[in-house]
């Protein structure tokens, strides 16, 4: 079976510049999450979706950074304009809630952005 | 509010020595436990899970954790090292409801770099 694909796996780029990373959950997936990896804040989340509806986004860090799900196999999360500290390898992961689910996460290779 | 802690960044063994991970947790009710692990330019993966029942957890490659609800630590171990264990390891929490189903959201803790000397 297909993992969580992600794309694309490295990034680099101007300051200034228009940053989009995708990402496919695994099929049946109803949850979404983005997750930020740096040196020094570790894991974050940045947002996460439920049947492609934002629940949380409090993790967002600024108006610069915003995330869609049009539909239950694809979701962007774009950067706009980028800066050299968003430069981050960001995960996405999935996960099915059924009942009695223990919430598991299952994530991408990551897209590693370098923004210069 | 559900928190992770994960004491020391980086842990060093050498080969064929246990391994020991430690990890507490800040939950109001008992969570569901994960540890994740991490390889060099790779996304995480599980390694093993606590749910409920048994409190010593059996996962991939030798790992085993243990559920300590007193002392609120869910701490992982490998009685011995392998060169190929080096990596980065998560300890994670997801809050549950009282039915328990998760919420589907999990919280990580820092992240401790596992070094295996030869």
């Amino acid at each position: 079976d297909a993992g969580v694909i992600q794309s694309p796996r490295h990034e680099v780029t101007e300051m200034g510049q228009e940053v989009t990373l995708r990402c496919k959950p695994i099929s049946g997936h109803d949850y979404l999450f983005w997750y930020r990896q740096t040196m020094m804040r570790g894991l974050e989340l940045l947002i996460y979706f439920n049947n492609n509806v934002p629940i949380d986004d409090s993790g967002m860090p600024e108006d610069r950074f915003s995330a869609k799900m049009p539909n239950a196999s694809f979701s962007t999360l774009k950067i706009q304009p980028s800066e050299p500290r968003d430069s981050a390898v960001y995960f996405c992961a999935s996960s099915f809630r059924a009942p009695r689910d223990t919430g598991e996460l299952f994530f991408g290779e990551g897209s590693r952005l370098t923004v210069l | 509010a559900q928190s992770v802690t994960q004491l020391g960044s980086h842990v060093s063994v050498s080969e064929g020595a246990l391994v020991l991970l430690r990890c507490n947790y800040s939950s109001s009710v008992p969570p569901y436990l994960f540890w994740y692990v991490q390889y060099p330019n790779q996304g995480l993966q599980l390694l093993l899970k606590y749910t409920t029942g048994a409190t010593l957890v059996k996962g991939i490659n030798g790992f085993e954790a243990e559920f300590k609800k007193s002392e609120t630590s869910f701490h992982l171990t490998k009685p011995s090292a392998h060169m190929s264990d080096a990596a980065e390891y998560f300890c994670a929490v997801s809050a549950r409801d009282a039915g328990g189903t998760s919420y589907g959201k999990l919280t990580f803790g820092q992240g401790t770099i596992l070094t295996v000397h030869p």
